[in-house]
């Protein structure tokens, strides 16, 4: 199975901030890198595919890149509404795997 | 707008099965281009991706889980099933259904909102 591997587990930040997540693949998973943002009580919902494809209706602060093993999230200036887990997911082969998350909190 | 749904029951007993449905709705499940997935979230493992299953009944499981899974379609009633056997408490988890596009091996969405299966006596 591919390992995906998410730093920071948590942190901190104030609105307006850059922030970025990184997600480590234990091996070559391509551009086949997809991001997500869960609240809580609620289901992931998909921003990102593909490593940079921004889903119909996520905001452009919101960007992801990499390749190969190693891929960010950005999100460039952050919003009370960005406070929220994030999680990566490799959808290279089988089995599909997802990253331990990342929380985003207030600062 | 696409909208799924789980349905089941939300406490299950040790050893017995669990069984939960994913009703579609604002959409077709026949369509060829659309894959229909179950994925699990607990506190221990995080997000785990179980199984997938075209509208032509093809299924694709987690090796890991593959012994005691069964995800079956039903295009008459626009949803899908999942079975789990041999249920431990290992197997309490918020409980996902979601739509992959192209291909079983693919991204997610959208999701259904989940459902909390409880394993106890």
């Amino acid at each position: 199975d591919i390992q995906m591997t998410q730093s920071p587990s948590s942190l901190s930040a104030s609105v307006g901030d850059r922030v970025t997540i990184t997600c480590r693949a234990s091996q070559s998973i391509s551009r086949y890198l997809d991001w997500y943002q869960q609240k809580p009580g609620k289901a992931p919902n998909l921003l990102i595919y593909a490593t940079s494809t921004l889903q119909r209706g996520v905001p452009s602060r919101f960007s992801g890149s990499g390749s190969g093993t190693d891929f960010t999230l950005t999100i460039s200036s952050l919003q009370p509404e960005d406070f929220a887990t994030y999680y990566c997911q490799q959808s290279y082969s089988s089995p599909l795997t997802f990253g331990g998350g990342t929380k985003v909190e207030i600062k | 707008q696409l909208q799924l749904q789980e349905s089941g029951p939300g406490l299950v007993k040790p050893s017995e099965t669990l069984s939960l449905t994913c009703t579609v709705s604002g959409g077709s499940i026949s369509s060829s281009n659309y894959y229909w997935g179950w994925i699990r979230q607990s506190p221990g493992k995080g997000l785990e991706w179980m199984g997938t299953v075209s509208y032509s009944g093809s299924t694709y499981y987690n090796p890991s889980l593959k012994s005691r899974l069964t995800i079956s379609v039903d295009t008459s009633k626009n949803h899908f099933s999942l079975k789990v056997d041999s249920l431990t408490a290992a197997d309490t988890a918020v409980y996902f259904c979601a739509r992959s596009r192209s291909s079983w091996l693919n991204w997610f969405d959208p999701w259904g909102q989940g459902t909390l299966v409880t394993v106890s006596s």
